[in-house]
C-alpha cells in the first residue's frame, strides 16, 4: 500500500515568511510523528500525535513551531516568521499505533534565504 | 537521559565481505531498538527492531543485529556485504515510558567497494 506522502519535497522561502508542511499517514496509523533532520542537530523529535492530540509538545524548538492534525489523518506542520536555522529536512512518520514500528515520509527540504 | 552513540562516521567494507555497524545505547530500564537505513534524498527505512525476547533479531535484506545487555549494545551486522548496501545507517533507542520518542544515533555511513 502506500507509504507516508510529505509536501512539498522542497520549499525554498525567505527569512521571515510562514511556511506549512503537509504529511499524510500510512492509511489506518493513529500515531504520527515529525522529526527534523539537520546537518547539526542530526535527527530531532519534534512532536506526536495519538490521533488528533498532541501530548508532547516538548521538542519543538521555539512558540514559532506548531502543528495540529486533523480527522486523525492529515498533519500539517507550521512555522512562523522562518530563521535561517531553521533550514533543514522534516520528516514526518507514522505507526499503526502508539510506539508501535515508525515508517517514515521522504522528508520537506526546508532552505530559508 | 537517552542516548545513542555511532562511534564510527564511515565503516567501509568489500563486496562478499561480512560487515558490522557498531550502534551503544543508554536509556533507564530496557530499551526498545532499531536501525533504519536512509538513501540519498530518501527518508528513512526500517531495517529491524528489537523489543523483548532473542537477542538476535533478524531484519530486512539479509540484515541482523545482536542486542547486548550487558555491554549496552546494538550492532547491526549483515554476512555478506553488497554495493547496494552503501548507504547511511542510524541507530535508534527508545525508553519503554516514552516510546514513542526515538533518539537517534548520529548516522554511519557505509561504503562498499565493487
Amino acid at each position: 500500500g502506500a507509504g507516508v506522502s510529505q509536501s512539498p519535497s522542497n520549499k525554498v522561502t525567505e527569512k521571515g515568511k510562514d511556511v506549512e508542511l503537509r504529511c499524510d499517514p500510512i492509511s489506518g496509523h493513529t500515531a504520527l510523528y515529525w522529526y527534523r533532520q539537520s546537518l547539526g542537530q542530526g535527527l530531532e523529535f519534534l512532536i506526536y500525535f495519538q490521533g488528533n492530540s498532541a501530548p508532547d509538545k516538548s521538542g519543538l524548538p521555539s512558540d514559532r513551531f506548531s502543528a495540529e492534525r486533523t480527522g486523525g489523518s492529515v498533519s500539517t506542520l507550521t512555522i512562523q516568521r522562518t530563521q535561517q536555522e531553521d533550514s533543514a529536512v522534516y520528516l514526518c512518520a507514522s505507526s499503526l499505533v502508539l510506539a508501535d514500528t515508525q515508517y517514515f515520509g521522504p522528508g520537506t527540504r526546508l532552505t530559508v534565504l | 537521559a537517552q542516548s545513542v552513540a555511532q562511534p564510527e562516521d564511515q565503516v567501509n567494507v568489500a563486496e562478499g565481505n561480512p560487515l558490522t555497524v557498531k550502534c551503544t545505547y543508554s536509556v533507564s530500564g530496557n530499551p526498545y531498538l532499531f536501525w533504519y537505513v536512509q538513501y540519498p534524498n530518501r527518508g528513512l527505512q526500517f531495517l529491524l527492531k528489537y523489543i523483548t525476547g532473542d537477542n538476535l533479531v533478524k531484519g530486512s535484506y539479509g540484515f541482523e543485529a545482536e542486542f547486548n545487555k550487558s555491554q549496552t549494545s546494538f550492532h547491526l551486522k549483515k554476512p555478506s556485504a553488497l554495493v547496494s548496501d552503501s548507504a547511511l545507517y542510524f541507530c535508534a533507542v527508545s525508553g519503554r515510558v516514552d516510546s514513542y520518542k526515538l533518539i537517534f544515533g548520529s548516522g554511519t555511513r557505509l561504503l562498499v567497494r565493487p
